[in-house]
């Protein structure tokens, strides 16, 4: 099942903040996030373990719900550079280390 | 560092015809994970590999589509009698050996017109 990803668009200045949010009806064994500019590949940012463990960028935080089957990403300061379409992908307990199944993406346009 | 690749990276064939992908991991990953991505989208699991082994395909994953990994290194991805429908950016990616965490580290992609 596709996990949810709010809000689908975002526009900032520079120097704002932002929260992208990620829900599933299944349960999570991981959440990743990726970054995607227009005709580049995903670049991995992030991945949130359930447990609590993270990895992934200084700049970028992140928080798994794991009751809720949630997670947000929370971007600070944003700078022009993080203009692109951020996804999710989920992992779950059934197909952990295999499959990731994204969400539609939420666009990020950060103006100076 | 080198990262994932990809080849070719564009790739314009006529309906019907048969067209290969292939794409080489980071050196030492041990998983490798095809999707395939329309635009306006995210990416859509086709298979998986660990190792030579794939483990996992997607419902999704027509018989047109093969998928193979010989040596447990670089793979390639087959599309046989193409359709209009397959017209998609491919990508692959890997992920490093670990017990508990698979952060996917995808390429540039090989994007497909059928025509």
């Amino acid at each position: 099942q596709q996990p949810v990803q709010s809000p689908q668009a975002v526009i900032l200045r520079e120097g704002e903040d932002a929260v992208i949010n990620c829900s599933s009806s299944k349960a999570l064994y991981s959440v990743h996030w990726y970054r995607q500019k227009h005709g580049e590949a995903p670049v991995f940012l992030m991945i949130l373990l359930k447990g609590g463990e993270q990895k992934g960028h200084e700049k970028i935080s992140a928080s798994f719900n794991e009751k809720k089957q949630q997670s947000s990403l929370y971007l600070t300061a944003s700078q022009l550079s993080y203009s692109g379409t951020y996804f999710c992908g989920t992992e779950i307990w059934e197909t952990s280390g295999s499959r990731l199944t994204f969400g539609e993406g939420t666009q990020l346009t950060v103006n100076p | 560092d080198t990262g994932v690749s990809q080849d070719p990276r564009h790739k314009i064939t006529k309906r019907g015809q048969n067209v290969t992908f292939r794409c080489d991991p980071i050196s030492e990953h041990n998983r490798l994970y095809w999707y395939r991505q329309t635009l306006g989208q995210g990416p859509e699991f086709l298979t998986y590999f660990q190792n030579e082994a794939q483990l996992e395909k997607s419902r999704l994953l027509s018989d047109r589509f093969s998928a193979e990994r010989p040596k447990g290194s670089f793979s390639t991805l087959e599309i046989q009698r193409t359709e209009q429908g397959d017209s998609a950016m491919y990508l692959c990616a890997s992920s490093p050996p670990s017990a508990f965490s698979y952060e996917q580290y995808f390429g540039p992609g090989t994007r497909l017109t059928v025509t």
